[in-house]
C-alpha cells in the first residue's frame, strides 16, 4: 500500500533553533508539494518540485525557509531559524503529472510543529 | 488574494440528512475542481473531483455540483454517516499553472450526529 511518509509526527523546539522535515513521496510520482495548515489559512502551498526541480516557492518565506530535493525519495523542508509563528502542521503531497491534468493528490500524516 | 472562500468554518447535520458544503471562487482560470477530507491527526485524502467541461459529478453517496457562471463548487453528501465527521478542503487547479498545482479553501469541519 503506497503512502506518503513523513518524518517526525511531531517535533517540539524552541524559537530560534533550526527545524528540519522529511518527505518520502510515493516511489514513481514526479511532482512534490509542501503545505502547511494554520486554523485561519486552511492549507498553505509553500513549495512545489516536478521532476526534483522547484517551479514555484512563492507561498515560503524565503528568508528562513527553505526546501530541496536531494533525490528523487527524499524531500526536506527547512526553517532556520524558527519562530513561534511557524507552529502548524505542514504536509508533504506526492502525484503523477502525466499529458493533460487532473491527477490527484496523495498526502502525507504532517508533522506537527510547535515552536516555543 | 483570496482566491478560494468556504464560508462556513463548520457544519451539523443528523445522521441520514444531506449534508451540502460549499466553495466560492474568484479565478475564472480553475478548471479542474476537487474536494478533500481530513480526519484528526491524518494527511487529507482525496474524495471527488469534477473538470470544468461538467457540472456535476456522482459517486455514490457524494456529489460535487459545478456552477462556473457563478463560480461556485458544492459537495453534496447523502444519506451523511456519522463517518463523515471530518474537514472537508475545496481544491482548484489553474489551466495557468502546469502540473498540479492545487489552491485549497480554508475547510469546513463536519460534524455528523447520531
Amino acid at each position: 500500500d503506497a503512502r506518503v511518509t513523513q518524518t517526525p509526527r511531531h517535533k517540539v523546539t524552541e524559537m530560534g533553533q533550526e527545524v528540519t522535515m522529511r518527505c518520502q513521496p510515493i516511489l514513481g510520482h514526479n511532482t512534490v508539494f509542501w503545505y502547511r495548515q494554520t486554523m485561519m489559512q486552511g492549507l498553505e502551498l509553500l513549495a512545489y518540485f516536478r521532476n526534483r526541480a522547484p517551479l514555484d516557492d512563492s507561498g515560503m518565506p524565503k528568508d528562513r525557509f527553505s526546501a530541496e530535493m536531494p533525490d528523487a525519495t527524499l524531500a526536506t523542508l527547512k526553517i532556520q531559524p524558527s519562530e513561534p509563528r511557524d507552529s502548524a502542521v505542514y504536509f508533504c503531497a506526492s502525484g503523477l503529472v502525466t499529458k493533460g491534468r487532473g491527477e490527484k493528490l496523495f498526502f502525507g500524516s504532517g508533522t506537527q510543529l510547535s515552536v516555543l | 488574494d483570496q482566491q478560494v472562500k468556504q464560508n462556513s468554518p463548520s457544519l451539523s447535520v443528523q445522521e441520514g440528512r444531506i449534508s451540502i458544503l460549499n466553495c466560492d471562487y474568484t479565478n475564472s482560470m480553475f478548471d479542474y475542481f476537487l474536494w478533500y477530507k481530513k480526519y484528526p491527526a491524518e494527511g487529507p485524502t482525496f474524495l471527488i473531483s469534477i473538470s470544468s467541461i461538467k457540472d456535476k459529478n456522482e459517486d455514490g453517496r457524494f456529489t460535487v455540483f459545478l456552477n462556473k457562471s457563478a463560480k461556485h463548487l458544492s459537495l453534496h453528501i447523502v444519506p451523511s454517516q456519522p463517518g463523515d465527521s471530518a474537514v472537508y478542503f475545496c481544491g482548484f487547479k489553474s489551466r495557468e499553472t502546469s502540473g498540479s498545482r492545487l489552491t485549497f479553501g480554508e475547510g469546513t469541519q463536519l460534524t455528523v450526529n447520531p
